[in-house]
């Protein structure tokens, strides 16, 4: 079946270092890949998608790019903020037709001042 | 002008009762979905609704019962409630399953056993 794997947390940053969240998927077809953010108290919100291959999602100053060949779709950004801290969700949902999204299990990122 | 909404935030109730969380979304969606989100932060589908139909129904007790009343609104209804139906409840909803597909989530129900 299909399924999402993310880096384990949890990661600790200092303010404006580099970020980069690992995720990987598996699924036949061709999925959509997503990244949801959900700060502390809050519902998920999506960040940035990515519907076919090479597609680069933005927003926020976060990026991530769908790797067809290593079926992979990490999260970036180049300076993080206090702000910024919460959990990351990399999800997908395999291909047209499908309601289902499949989620990884989260990293929590703490930024540091 | 909250898009999608859950009540109550936080529930507190003892093991045997029952109980419903309730959800509404007012963006002209016709699909909605429930998830649970366990202590640590693992999320998993349980239901989801097109337009009324049950479309999802993943492996969940059948203590759990999903009624979507009208394409705006589903609630989650648990009978016998059990310590390992403690965690946080998030209702979401989307438009179809083509085009953009964006699933908006509502704030959660924070749900204890005791």
């Amino acid at each position: 079946g299909d399924s999402v794997t993310q880096m384990e947390g949890p990661v600790t940053l200092s303010e404006e270092a580099f970020l980069t969240i690992n995720c990987t998927y598996t699924a036949t077809g061709y999925p959509s890949l997503f990244w949801y953010v959900q700060y502390p108290g809050e519902g998920l919100q999506l960040l940035l998608k990515a519907t076919k291959a090479d597609d680069k999602g933005s927003n926020k100053g976060f990026e991530a790019t769908y790797r067809k060949e290593t079926t992979s779709f990490h999260l970036e950004k180049g300076s993080v903020q206090v702000s910024d801290s919460a959990v990351y969700f990399c999800a997908l949902r395999a291909g047209a037709g499908s309601y289902q999204l499949t989620f990884g299990k989260g990293t929590k990122l703490s930024v540091i001042p | 002008d909250t898009a999608v909404s859950q009540t109550p935030k936080y529930l507190v109730t003892q093991m045997g009762n029952d109980k419903s969380i309730k959800c509404e979304q007012n963006l002209g969606h016709d699909t909605m979905y429930w998830y649970k989100q366990d202590s640590k932060k693992f999320l998993k589908i349980m239901f989801s609704y097109n337009n009324k139909e049950l479309i999802i129904n993943e492996t969940v007790p059948n203590r759990f019962s999903p009624k979507s009343p009208d394409k705006a609104h589903l609630n989650l209804h648990i009978n016998s409630l059990e310590l390992g139906d403690s965690a946080v409840y998030f209702c979401a909803s989307s438009q179809g399953q083509g085009g953009t597909y964006e699933q908006y989530f509502g704030p959660g129900t924070r749900l204890t056993v005791t």
